[in-house]
């Protein structure tokens, strides 16, 4: 059964600080990993990889893969507290569209 | 383009009750998806369809049918509501081939 664990499940820091979320995955004919944001609505989405050890970057976010350890990390350098959201991690598996999604990291940056 | 759009927002049903929720894209995706969002268990993907005509079960589908007549519309039916399918309902949709899902608004449902 295709797995994505994600961690910490929460996580609660100040503006400013640097956040390291964590993604790991056990699926079979891996095709990509996806990362999302979610504040009260709906997930946005924020970089999908594919490749190991390339970094995909969007200001003070970041990415990156390793296919070899099977986990993906996603870093938000001066938190602001407009980050607090619930960050999501899916992994998509080859010859399907189907996404399996972990539980969520759930953060909050306090002023 | 209004993407995809979810009515309704929201809604409250007695025990036994049945309706459906909608779900529409403009964007002309093959692949669209419902999902389900209970707290902390993350999204848990109900039925998909591949296209017009083409279902199929997910993790999660007893107690939820689905049809896709047209590309836009992918309804999901509650047959008989039950209090543990009170949940926030998303629908997805994407092209074929591509992994980038994008998601509505969502239907906060509630079954008393």
């Amino acid at each position: 059964e295709d797995k994505v664990v994600q961690s910490p499940l929460s996580l609660v820091v100040h503006e400013g600080d640097t956040v390291t979320l964590n993604c790991s995955y056990e699926v079979t004919n891996f095709r990509s990993l996806l990362w999302y944001k979610q504040e009260k609505k709906a997930p946005t989405f924020l970089f999908m990889l594919t490749s190991s050890g390339i970094e995909k970057k969007s200001g003070r976010l970041s990415s990156i893969l390793d296919k070899k350890e099977l986990f993906s990390i996603l870093n938000i350098t001066a938190t602001q507290t407009g980050d607090s959201a619930v960050y999501l991690c899916a992994v998509a598996t080859g010859g399907s569209e189907k996404l399996v999604f972990g539980k969520g990291t759930k953060l909050t940056v306090n002023p | 383009n209004a993407g995809v759009t979810q009515t309704p927002k929201f809604q409250v049903l007695k025990t036994g009750q049945s309706m459906t929720l909608q779900c529409a894209q403009d964007m002309n995706h093959e692949y669209m998806s419902w999902y389900r969002q209970d707290p902390g268990m993350g999204l848990r993907l109900i039925h998909y369809s591949v296209g017009a005509g083409i279902t199929d079960q997910g993790e999660v589908p007893n107690g939820y049918n689905v049809s896709r007549s047209t590309t836009e519309d992918f309804p999901l039916r509650l047959l008989s509501a039950a209090p543990s399918q009170t949940s926030v309902y998303f629908c997805a949709s994407s092209y074929a081939g591509a992994d980038e899902q994008f998601f509505g608004p969502g239907t906060r449902l509630t079954v008393l």
